[in-house]
């Protein structure tokens, strides 16, 4: 089974900052990787799919980038509606998720 | 609009069974894969299911595999998840979700609201 551990599994931010969140995969997964972000008592929103794909409706602040084994979730400035958990997610073979990275208000 | 409503979670002791139902809406359901995805009080995100368009491949998790039957009916726009011999360590959340083939992989686009299975004596 191909493992996905994200790093940081917490982060605290302030409103406008830059964030970076990272995924690694256990063995190659190509692009085959997709990010979701998931707010308290809701269900998980897809953001960006095959690790750079912009989600229709998702507002551009959100970037991912990566291939291979190493992949990044980047909002380029943090608005009061982004605190929330995202996990990444891998396709390649059959589906495992990241155990989650919490963002926090700093 | 694109809608799942998930239907059928609630308390049940272990060893028991319950059938989760999802009611689609808003899509041609035919047209796509589906899959159930389950979240335990306070943990992260965790894969169950997945059954194909005309429901000829399904793929199950090894922690349910042998317990939990997913299965389909198209005429009705209706996903459903059977789970036999229920443990306390299956009490979550459960999700359907619509697979998305973007031709680089497969993502679950649109999710329903989740229904609470509490497995307990």
């Amino acid at each position: 089974d191909i493992q996905m551990t994200q790093s940081p599994s917490s982060l605290s931010a302030s409103v406008g900052d830059r964030v970076t969140i990272t995924c690694r995969a256990s063995q190659s997964i190509s692009n085959y990787l997709n990010w979701y972000q998931q707010k308290p008592g809701k269900a998980p929103n897809l953001l960006i799919y095959a690790a750079s794909s912009l989600q229709s409706g998702v507002p551009s602040r959100f970037s991912g980038s990566g291939s291979g084994t190493d992949f990044t979730l980047t909002i380029s400035s943090l608005q009061p509606e982004d605190f929330a958990t995202y996990y990444c997610q891998q396709s390649f073979s059959i589906y495992t998720f990241g155990q989650g990275t919490m963002l926090e208000i700093k | 609009q694109v809608q799942l409503v998930e239907s059928g979670g609630g308390l049940v002791k272990p060893g028991g069974s319950l059938r989760l139902s999802c009611a689609a809406s808003g899509f041609t359901f035919s047209d796509y894969y589906m899959t159930w995805i389950r979240q335990a009080p306070g943990k992260g995100l965790e894969y169950i299911s997945y059954i194909s368009s005309t429901s000829i491949h399904t793929n199950y998790a090894d922690s349910v595999k042998g317990r939990f039957t997913i299965s389909r009916d198209n005429d009705k726009n209706s996903l459903y998840l059977q789970m036999n011999s229920l443990r306390a360590e299956d009490t979550a959340v459960y999700y359907c979700a619509r697979v998305l083939d973007d031709s680089s992989g497969y993502s679950f686009d649109y999710w329903g609201q989740g229904t609470l299975v509490t497995a307990s004596s």
